[in-house]
């Protein structure tokens, strides 16, 4: 496996489940982000990770709970989410946590909350 | 706050020229990337620009103005596969990109 993976591809959940996402990056990177993508609208940072410490959470709701047990992988745990919530949730890692780093995506989770 | 712009959707023939234009309203600046996303796929790098002027790769060129907060991807010689959304992005300089809505080109035979 090379670059930004995420699983799973597509995920349909109640509004009473609760259910992870996973990304992986392979290239060696110290900071990884999750965006989330709504359709039309600009990605949105939701939470930042360097060298597994957290440095951002984007005023997103207690709902997304994220995870980083090491600089290589990243979780976001989801729980009584709202329809709202439906997106594309997109990973991604850079080199270092400095804006001038070009940042790699993985293909992202395709969420749809019913 | 952050303010970026970008037109929704432009059209154009194969092996014609597409300018997409982005400007930006930043609390801070050190530079400006521009993504490729095709449709269900990860967005791709395509460029950035830190300093004004062009910079040339291959059929896709970016250039910046620090000064009128501007910024433009020119894609050349446009073919069917470079239908796709083209995100630009500034940095502020700390980690934290943010991005335009995004353009989607669709490239007609």
């Amino acid at each position: 496996e090379t670059g930004v993976t995420q699983t799973p591809r597509h995920l349909v959940m109640g509004m009473t489940n609760k259910k992870s996402l996973k990304c992986e990056q392979h290239l060696g990177h110290n900071a990884m982000y999750w965006y989330k993508q709504s359709a039309k609208k600009p990605l949105e940072l939701m939470f930042v990770y360097s060298l597994e410490e957290r440095v951002e959470n984007n005023s997103v709701p207690s709902r997304f709970s994220p995870e980083c047990p090491n600089s290589s992988h990243l979780f976001l745990h989801l729980h009584t989410l709202q329809p709202e919530d439906s997106a594309l949730y997109l990973c991604a890692s850079s080199p270092r946590l400095e804006g001038n780093y070009e940042q790699y995506f993985g293909p992202g989770t395709r969420l749809t909350v019913t | 706050g952050q303010n970026i712009d970008q037109p929704t959707e432009m059209t154009a023939t194969e092996g014609a020229i597409v300018q997409i234009n982005c400007t930006y309203q930043t609390s801070g600046f050190n530079g400006l990337f521009w993504y490729q996303q095709h449709a269900g796929e990860a967005p791709t790098f395509l460029s950035y620009n830190v300093l004004d002027g062009l910079e040339e790769k291959g059929r896709f060129s970016s250039f910046l103005s620090r000064s009128k907060g501007y910024s433009y991807l020119l894609l050349k010689e446009l073919q069917m596969k470079d239908s796709a959304s083209y995100l630009c992005a500034v940095t502020d300089g700390d980690y934290k990109l943010s991005f335009g809505a995004g353009t989607t080109v669709t490239v007609r035979a």
